[in-house]
């Protein structure tokens, strides 16, 4: 079963808009959330994270929400660049062990 | 920090032969993790180590597949009589053992299985 989902396989925004991803989760042992960008035949590069004690999470550009009531969690990016361009999972785990991941949001910032 | 390091980073083969990749963490990281990527999904977990002790691995490690860590510093991954359905990324992963902290990968090692 899936444990992790991101729902929207792709995503498309103008440059210097906000970059909304979306993410949710089934299990109620995750307490910590991250999420990883990945460029084509490259490992996912950290971005972020949240601690199931928090809501939000702030680092430059990138903002995290987390809603545990929903099992809802979102990736902000303001403002959008073209560099940004990539495929973003979300990540979740319980007791700092092994990583569940979603399947991926591809990301396109256009001109 | 110098990164998590893998090698090889392609790797062709054919189908029943043995390959073994290789991982080095991030220095100091207690903690070393297996992943495994398909076309299309997110990383899925293979096995994890705590130093060189070996202390979960998922049901998808079939017995065809073997990880060390014997000195507690870099890993190896064997797969024996290769499949074509193996063919993936394998990523590493590896973090210190403080709870709650961010697990940092290497760039993987791209197998196929002609």
């Amino acid at each position: 079963d899936q444990q992790v989902k991101q729902n929207s396989p792709s995503l498309s925004v103008q440059e210097g808009r906000i970059s909304i991803l979306n993410c949710d989760y089934t299990n109620s042992m995750f307490d910590y959330f991250l999420w990883y960008k990945k460029y084509p035949a490259e490992g996912p590069t950290f971005l972020i994270s949240i601690s199931s004690i928090k809501d939000k999470n702030e680092d430059g550009r990138f903002t995290v929400f987390l809603n545990k009531s929903a099992k809802h969690l979102s990736l902000h990016i303001v403002p959008s660049q073209p560099g940004d361009s990539a495929v973003y999972f979300c990540a979740a785990t319980g007791g700092g062990n092994k990583l569940t991941f979603g399947t991926g949001t591809q990301l396109k910032v256009e001109l | 920090d110098t990164g998590v390091s893998q090698d090889p980073r392609h790797k062709i083969t054919k189908r029943g032969q043995n390959v073994t990749f290789r991982c080095d963490p991030i220095s100091e990281h207690n903690r070393l993790y297996w992943y495994r990527q398909t076309l299309g999904q997110g990383p899925e977990f293979l096995t994890y180590f705590q130093n060189e002790a070996q202390l979960e691995k998922s049901r998808l490690l079939s017995d065809r597949f073997s990880a060390e860590r014997p000195k507690g510093s870099f890993s190896t991954l064997e797969i024996q009589r290769t499949e074509q359905g193996d063919s993936a990324m394998y990523l590493c992963a590896s973090r210190r053992m403080t709870a709650k902290d961010t697990q940092y990968f290497g760039p993987g090692t791209r197998l196929t299985v002609l």
